[in-house]
């Protein structure tokens, strides 16, 4: 069955410093990821996703991840924090199952960016 | 409309009371979603719609909660005899399709609406 565990629920970076949100993954089949952001008080936005095309994924915002099917991760990265990134980050992966598509969501990472 | 639109953006209850929260999905979009977001924690999906039709409610977690969805555009989530512990955010996303192994579409979703059950 599809999972995902993202590691630290809180992770705290200086303005200028390199962003890392980790998150793994399970999956019986080729998996499809995606990395949502949510700012407070607003919905999800998706930053960026993986479809088995390039293993490394641009996205919005200067962000990227990096899929690596042998350690099953999915990481995500902005090589210079902004304060505006601070937003609380999701990890996800598709599941096909039953005839549709649904997400399946880690528990999230709050990023706070300080000065 | 732009986006997907839910209403309303918070709704304040008494426990034991009936509640209804509606999201507009994206025109053209014939799959629609719900998730719950329960504080602190990720998201918990609910229900999918393919057109009108919801082949699988598994997600609901109890048979106090329903959902319908008319003239393949908004869908309603109803909650009946609310408690507390259905405290927390809703969230509705929509897609082009949901029904593929090939293609995955990109859901979009709504702003929410923040539950507070008394």
């Amino acid at each position: 069955a599809q999972s995902v565990t993202q590691l630290g629920s809180h992770v705290s970076v200086s303005e200028g410093a390199l962003v890392l949100l980790r998150c793994n993954y399970s999956s019986s089949v080729p998996p499809y990821l995606f990395w949502y952001v949510q700012y407070p008080n607003q919905g999800l936005q998706l930053l960026l996703k993986y479809t088995s095309a390039a293993t490394l994924v641009k996205g919005i915002n200067g962000f990227e991840a990096e899929f690596k099917k042998s350690e099953t991760s999915f990481h995500l990265t902005k090589p210079s924090a902004h304060m505006s990134d601070a937003a609380e980050y999701f990890c996800a992966v598709s599941l096909f199952s039953g005839g549709y598509n649904k997400l399946i969501f880690g528990a999230g990472t709050r990023l706070a960016v300080h000065p | 409309g732009a986006g997907v639109s839910q209403s309303p953006s918070n709704k304040v209850t008494e426990k034991g009371k009936d509640v209804e929260l509606r999201c507009d999905p994206i025109s053209g979009h014939t799959a629609l979603y719900w998730y719950r977001q329960r504080l602190g924690q990720g998201l918990e999906f609910l229900i999918y719609f393919q057109g009108n039709s919801a082949p699988d409610k598994s997600g609901l977690p109890s048979d106090r909660f329903s959902a319908e969805r008319t003239g393949e555009s908004v869908s309603t989530l109803t909650i009946q005899r609310t408690q507390q512990e259905d405290s927390a955010v809703y969230l509705c996303a929509s897609s082009l399709i949901g029904a593929s192994s090939l293609l995955i579409p990109t859901q979009y979703f709504g702003p929410g609406t923040r539950l507070t059950v008394l």
